[in-house]
């Protein structure tokens, strides 16, 4: 049963551009959704997180936005640089029980 | 400070050996994971320990899988005999308390 569904599974944005990761879940349980970014050959690390109590969370380049009542989440990559092609997880977790989304492949074009 | 250590990086075998994996957790952290991540997919938990104590294994399939993490600290995962569908990627990670996991490199699982 896949409790956290993310979308798209892969993106192409041109440099300078926005890109957009979304992700929903189901379990209202959850109280913190992280961001994992993966490059090939390395584990998933953590980008940005962001708990239930607050609906916007800015660090750099990176902003979470987070809906309580439609139970999404998304994460905007401002002036994205080929230096962030990679796989960006979305996750959702209570208590040390974490799930993670599919994964979605974004590809930034100079 | 140096992150999760996991070891080997790579590992090719035929099916019906054995394998194991072996994980060093960050100094400190109380809670280790094994997390599989299968191509294209993202990280689905195997098993959970809160010191040497498995309090989620629910996902571990029992009959090839065992895992132990002796005196609370390094953790070994073991899958025999190995099928071909075990290839996957074996992710360990570790945290304190309930936020931000930190995860290994991972062990890339080639069954053949």
């Amino acid at each position: 049963q896949q409790q956290v569904k993310q979308s798209p599974q892969s993106l192409i944005v041109q440099k300078g551009g926005i890109s957009i990761i979304n992700c929903a879940y189901e379990n209202t349980a959850f109280d913190y959704f992280p961001w994992y970014q993966q490059f090939p050959g390395k584990g998933p690390a953590l980008l940005i997180a962001i708990r239930p109590d607050v609906s916007e969370k800015k660090e750099g380049r990176f902003t979470i936005s987070f809906n309580k009542s439609a139970k999404q989440f998304s994460l905007h990559i401002m002036d994205s640089q080929p230096g962030d092609s990679a796989t960006y997880f979305c996750a959702a977790s209570r208590d040390n029980d974490m799930r993670f989304g599919a994964g979605t492949r974004l590809t930034v074009k100079p | 400070e140096a992150g999760v250590v996991q070891s080997p990086r790579y590992k090719i075998i035929e099916k019906k050996q054995p394998v194991a994996f072996w994980c060093n957790p960050i100094s400190g952290h109380n809670t280790l994971y094994w997390y599989r991540q299968n191509l294209g997919q993202g990280p689905e938990l195997l098993i959970r320990y809160e010191n040497e104590e498995a309090v989620d294994d629910s996902q571990l399939p029992k009959d090839r899988f065992s895992a132990e993490r002796l005196k609370g600290v390094d953790s070994t995962l073991k899958i025999q005999p190995a099928e071909l569908g075990d290839s996957a990627v074996y992710l360990c990670a570790s945290s304190l308390g309930t936020d931000g996991y930190t995860f290994g490199s991972g062990t890339r699982l080639t069954v053949v």
